[in-house]
């Protein structure tokens, strides 16, 4: 089974719609960290939790929100879509002071 | 705040040919540098790092990338690529242990053709 799970892996909404996109870990990482790919543009932060009680914003965070319900359960809402939330999300972990990230198959979503 | 570039987009080779993905960063403090990898369809998985020691640090798939501190470089090499190499390659930057978000470059799409 894969340490890092996403759903939904495909997603297809309008503009205006409430969407949340889940991340799941069984490895047992503190630290769980939300991205968005564009094509020529890398990955981009949008948030990061250290440990259930702490959540930071990253450098585009405006039109997310998160949850951390759990060690293990990250969760990425967007409020509100808009066609420029269309993008390849990606959810990954890291164990505390090794700097490598774990990241999930991601999840495609677009916003018509 | 750090930044890294990855100068180029989109890099054709042919098969066994040697192929360098270059990588340059900025930053007024020490960082740690990793390249990663993504293959189609898949999320990214580390490739290698660079924390310190050695300048220059090796994949268990024959990729290599040397830390220049000099020209704030972390360029990637391989002296024979495979049909099985093509992916995106993304190199990313870290302050460090405490403080561990990365900072990925755009990206560049290594395409090897037979």
């Amino acid at each position: 089974d894969a340490d890092v799970t996403q759903t939904p892996r495909n997603r297809i909404t309008k503009t205006g719609k409430r969407i949340m996109l889940e991340c799941s870990q069984t490895k047992g990482h503190d630290r769980m960290y939300w991205y968005r790919q564009d094509p020529g543009l890398g990955l981009r932060l949008i948030y990061y939790s250290f440990d259930v009680k702490d959540i930071n914003k990253g450098e585009i965070s405006d039109g997310y929100s998160v949850s951390r319900q759990a060690q293990a359960k990250f969760s990425l809402s967007l409020e509100s879509a808009i066609p420029n939330q269309t993008a390849l999300y990606f959810c990954a972990t890291e164990r505390d002071s090794y700097n490598e990230q774990f990241f999930g198959p991601g999840t495609r979503l677009t916003v018509l | 705040a750090q930044s890294v570039t990855q100068l180029d987009s989109q890099v054709p080779v042919f098969e066994e040919a040697p192929v360098e993905l270059r990588c340059n960063y900025s930053s007024s403090v020490s960082v740690y540098l990793f390249w990663y990898v993504q293959y189609p369809n898949q999320g990214l998985q580390l490739l290698l790092k660079y924390l310190s020691g050695s300048t220059l640090v090796e994949s268990i798939n024959g990729f290599e990338a040397e830390f220049n501190k000099s020209q704030t470089s972390f360029h990637l090499r391989k002296p024979s690529v495979h049909i099985s190499d093509t992916a995106e390659y993304f190199c990313a930057v870290s302050r460090g242990t405490s403080y561990g978000k990365l900072t990925f470059g755009q990206g560049t799409i290594l395409t090897v053709h037979p």
